[in-house]
């Protein structure tokens, strides 16, 4: 049974960093890819980026580049997303998500999420 | 990135009735990838539907999606008490960005 784990929640400054991990259990953490979402409270869910932990290639939304880092630790089946330049905009559950069997686009639907994890930004 | 559309934005509909959700791409989405998420208040989203109709593990046959155009929609049969919540598609065909939909809010009549 896959179980994605994320760290507790945070509360930010604004213009500080936030560091969000997500561990993974059960299942094939390395030939799949791992997604960031978050959603802003009663807002819609939004795609940040993801990682393939197996190829280390990352890919971002076009309104995150610059600001968000995606990482993976194979050895402990783990990825983080770091989020620079916080302000209160950025105030949201932010999840992990693992895709399907492979980390092919054919596998990009997400099938296992993470608990969430709240970030507040606030002075 | 592909803009994804979905229609209504909120229906009010009476458990037993069926529904059909709307979601637009404004590309096209290649290999039809495009996935359907189920979201209840403080939980994390639950894959309903992938490759477009594509049922996910022990999603009830009640939940089925199609393909006409470029419009996708996903259709709920039967409406339970536990269905009403928000939904959500998600494109997956055009690489390497991925997009969600601004969501659908089914509620009780």
């Amino acid at each position: 049974q896959v179980q994605l784990v994320q760290s507790g929640t945070e509360v930010k400054k604004p213009g500080s960093s936030v560091k969000v991990s997500c561990e993974a259990s059960g299942g094939s953490f390395s030939s799949s890819s791992i997604a960031w979402v978050r959603q802003a409270p009663g807002q819609g869910l939004e795609w940040m980026g993801r990682i393939i932990p197996i190829l280390g290639i990352t890919n971002y939304a076009q309104k995150f580049q610059g600001r968000v880092t995606i990482t993976a630790d194979r050895s402990t089946n783990s990825a983080y997303m770091e989020l620079t330049s916080l302000r209160s905009e950025d105030t949201a559950v932010y999840y992990c998500a693992r895709s399907g069997p492979s980390y092919y686009d054919s596998s990009g639907y997400y099938v296992y999420w993470g608990q969430g994890t709240l970030v507040t930004v606030s002075s | 990135e592909a803009v994804l559309t979905q229609s209504p934005g909120t229906l009010s509909l009476s458990p037993g009735e069926s529904v059909t959700l709307s979601c637009r791409a404004s590309q096209d989405v290649r290999n039809s990838y495009l996935a359907w998420y189920q979201q209840k208040p403080g939980q994390a989203p639950r894959l309903l539907i992938y490759d477009a109709t594509t049922r996910a593990s022990g999603i009830p046959d009640r939940f089925s999606g199609s393909l006409s155009g470029s419009d996708f929609t996903l259709t709920i049969s039967r409406l339970e008490p536990e269905d009403f919540a928000v939904y959500y598609c998600q494109q997956y065909g055009s690489s390497p960005v991925y997009t969600f939909g601004q969501g659908t809010k089914l509620q009780i009549k």
